[in-house]
């Protein structure tokens, strides 16, 4: 059983299109992220939810919206795609959002979801 | 200047060689820390924790040192299967935990 599964895992699309990745995790987790890994393989985090609740929104163009629409989902909409948002998206989860100093919760990333613009 | 650094290698060593790569944090408020591996083409997945005191989980050990700001990993009596990038990651924890990642260090394990 896949513990953090997103599709589509390749995906080819124009500039200008929009598009959406799905993720979903079977582990009871409460918190899920995106991440966006680019071709310097730098792996950045971009959102993070808690309980269905944004908690971490890093400086992102306003063309990508996360939706939560429950705990075990997290999906990243993307409008007018650009050259630049080709790269690899990892949707990940962790049992909590780690709140406390020195508290740090284990997570666990998805098989990643290949972005190419043409 | 990046939060994390890595040396980005690649690291060629024959198999039963002992490889240590360092990384380097530059916020000092970070708290927790840890080694993560990446195959090539696959996600990100934890290696070990990073403790004061350091700690060891069968051939790899690590170490972290808060005045200096820097971790390292050990990995002795390298296998081919250990060939991977190696990602060193802080958690500055700001109310949320908030995983910055190294850009890596390559390994390769040759026979």
């Amino acid at each position: 059983d896949t513990a953090v599964s997103q599709t589509p895992k390749y995906l080819v699309t124009q500039m200008g299109n929009d598009k959406s990745i799905k993720c979903e995790q079977n582990l009871g987790h409460d918190t899920m992220y995106w991440y966006k890994q680019d071709s310097k393989k730098f792996l950045k985090i971009m959102f993070s939810y808690n309980n269905k609740e944004l908690i971490i929104n890093e400086t992102v163009p306003n063309r990508f919206s996360p939706k939560s629409p429950d705990k075990a989902h997290l999906n990243l909409h993307i409008n007018s795609l650009e050259l630049g948002d080709s790269a690899v998206y990892f949707c990940a989860s962790s049992q909590g959002p780690g709140r406390s100093p020195n508290s740090g919760n284990t997570i666990y990333f998805g098989e990643g979801s290949w972005l190419t613009v043409v | 200047r990046k939060e994390v650094e890595q040396d980005p290698g690649p690291f060629n060593v024959p198999e039963g060689a002992t490889v240590a790569f360092n990384c380097t944090y530059s916020n000092s408020a970070s708290q927790s820390f840890f080694w993560y591996r990446q195959d090539c083409r696959k996600e990100p997945k934890l290696l070990m924790s990073v403790y004061s005191s350091g700690n060891e989980d069968g051939r790899f050990t690590a170490q972290l040192n808060r005045a200096s700001q820097y971790i390292s990993l050990l990995i002795r009596d390298s296998k081919l299967s250990d060939s991977a990038t190696y990602l060193c990651v802080v958690n500055r924890n700001t109310g949320f935990q908030k995983l910055v990642f190294g850009t890596g260090t390559r390994l390769l394990v040759s026979p």
